[in-house]
């Protein structure tokens, strides 16, 4: 199963870009990466999604390097709704068993 | 209107019952999910569903029993055998799996 790792925390100011790396090493071949977003008290909600080199929706921007062992998703200028706890998932395409793991709590300050 | 709803938001419980917390989807989604979250932790698997009348276990199923009768329904029962049932209970749902997961509001539970 393969495992993530992201940062535990990260603060940013409004206006400045916030990139949050993860880790996923033992990453397969048909893994997806996929980033959620989850405020206080609610579920997760679907950030952004990808396979390699670089996708971007109107939230963020997700950058997937060639190896795919490591993944950077980029918010950019955030704001105090950004403040949320983010997390990276590598989906397994069969079984599902995804592991949300502890994520990020990104912090924006004004 | 499409969603995912849990009920209720809060639920308080006496140790030693069962609690059976409700989960539906209008979205037409094969693929169901719980997960349990603690205080200042991720997400935890608990069961999940892809398609009617099949379920696998996830990470943390001792405890729990769940059912799909209807594609549309996913009710988790948290057992007296769950030692620390106490948690924020998130259902989710998707097409499949490379599909994202839409979540529920989820349930806050409360057991002493």
């Amino acid at each position: 199963l393969a495992k993530t790792t992201q940062p535990i925390s990260m603060d940013s100011y409004e206006g400045q870009e916030v990139n949050i790396t993860c880790s996923h090493n033992n990453i397969a071949t048909n893994d997806y990466i996929t980033w959620y977003q989850q405020f206080p008290s609610q579920g997760p909600r679907f950030i952004i999604q990808g396979y390699k080199t670089k996708v971007t929706n109107e939230v963020a921007s997700l950058f997937i390097p060639a190896d795919r062992k490591s993944s950077t998703l980029s918010l950019p200028r955030v704001s105090l709704s950004d403040t949320a706890v983010y997390y990276c998932l590598v989906d397994k395409a069969a079984g599902n068993k995804l592991t949300f793991g502890g994520g990020t709590r990104v912090l924006v300050k004004p | 209107d499409g969603g995912i709803t849990q009920s209720p938001k809060y639920l308080f419980r006496k140790e030693g019952q069962n609690v059976t917390l409700s989960c539906e989807q209008n979205l037409n989604h094969d693929a169901m999910y719980w997960y349990r979250q603690d205080p200042g932790q991720g997400l935890r698997l608990i069961y999940y569903s892809q398609i009617v009348n099949d379920f696998q276990k996830g990470d943390i199923a001792e405890g729990y029993s769940v059912s799909r009768e209807k594609k549309e329904s996913f009710p988790l029962t948290v057992t007296s055998a769950q030692k620390n049932p106490t948690a924020f209970y998130l259902c989710a749902s998707s097409f499949g799996p490379d599909y994202e997961q839409y979540f529920g509001p989820g349930t806050r539970l409360t057991v002493t």
